[in-house]
């Protein structure tokens, strides 16, 4: 069935710090996902990417979708507090049901 | 506009009882889908549902868990005979629509825990 992997796991940075979370998938992927989900809260959609070698951004977030379109990432510029959280990618599968990534932990140390 | 609700937002059970989980998606959806988090870890997805009918149950345990989106009402997961192993968290999701490019909207969760 469709995997879909996060690296890394965990990333501690200190504030002011650059993060990156990537997500792979092992098929070609009609679009992609992000969410996030801070600690004790649920999953709050961020962003879709449709289009190969799409990149959007929101304020300090950029998000690119890789050109064979199995790949993804997720680039926070000079983390802040109220980043912490866990970064999922997510993917639809088969009957459209929704497949999410292992997750990225991310702790910012002020 | 009340977004996905869910609940009990906790829920306390001793081995071999039943739970029951709600879910009220969000007005004008009529998609939902159940996932399972335990500490730490990701969001395992378990069943997708539409109005009466099951999508995809893929996900779900053969033996004690079951889904059900009626007419009428919300969503309820069913697990009979708890066993320690089912605590966690679970969320539910809708959408509007079914396809590839659907925005998932999340509940606050229940977090079941098994005594």
């Amino acid at each position: 069935g469709q995997q879909v992997m996060q690296i890394p796991q965990y990333q501690h940075v200190q504030e002011g710090e650059d993060f990156t979370t990537y997500c792979n998938s092992s098929t070609t992927l009609s679009n992609i996902q992000w969410y996030k989900q801070r600690p004790g809260g649920h999953p709050v959609f961020l962003i879709q990417l449709v289009k190969s070698g799409e990149v959007k951004k929101q304020k300090r977030l950029t998000f690119q979708f890789g050109e064979a379109k199995k790949n993804s990432s997720l680039h926070i510029t000079a983390t802040q507090t109220t980043d912490v959280g866990t970064y999922f990618c997510a993917v639809a599968s088969g009957t459209y049901k929704y497949i999410f990534g292992t997750g990225t932990r991310l702790k910012v140390l002020a | 506009n009340a977004g996905v609700m869910q609940n009990p937002r906790h829920l306390v059970r001793r081995r071999g009882q039943e739970a029951r989980l709600r879910c009220s998606p969000m007005k004008g959806h009529s998609h939902v889908y159940w996932y399972r988090q335990l500490p730490e870890e990701g969001l395992k997805f378990m069943v997708y549902l539409q109005k009466e009918n099951i999508i995809d149950e893929s996900g779900m345990p053969k033996e004690r868990f079951s889904a059900e989106f009626p007419k009428e009402g919300p969503s309820i997961l069913r697990i009979q005979q708890v066993v320690r192993g089912d605590s966690a968290a679970y969320f539910c999701a809708s959408s509007q629509d079914r396809g590839p490019n659907e925005k998932l909207f999340f509940g606050s969760g229940t977090q079941l825990s098994v005594l």
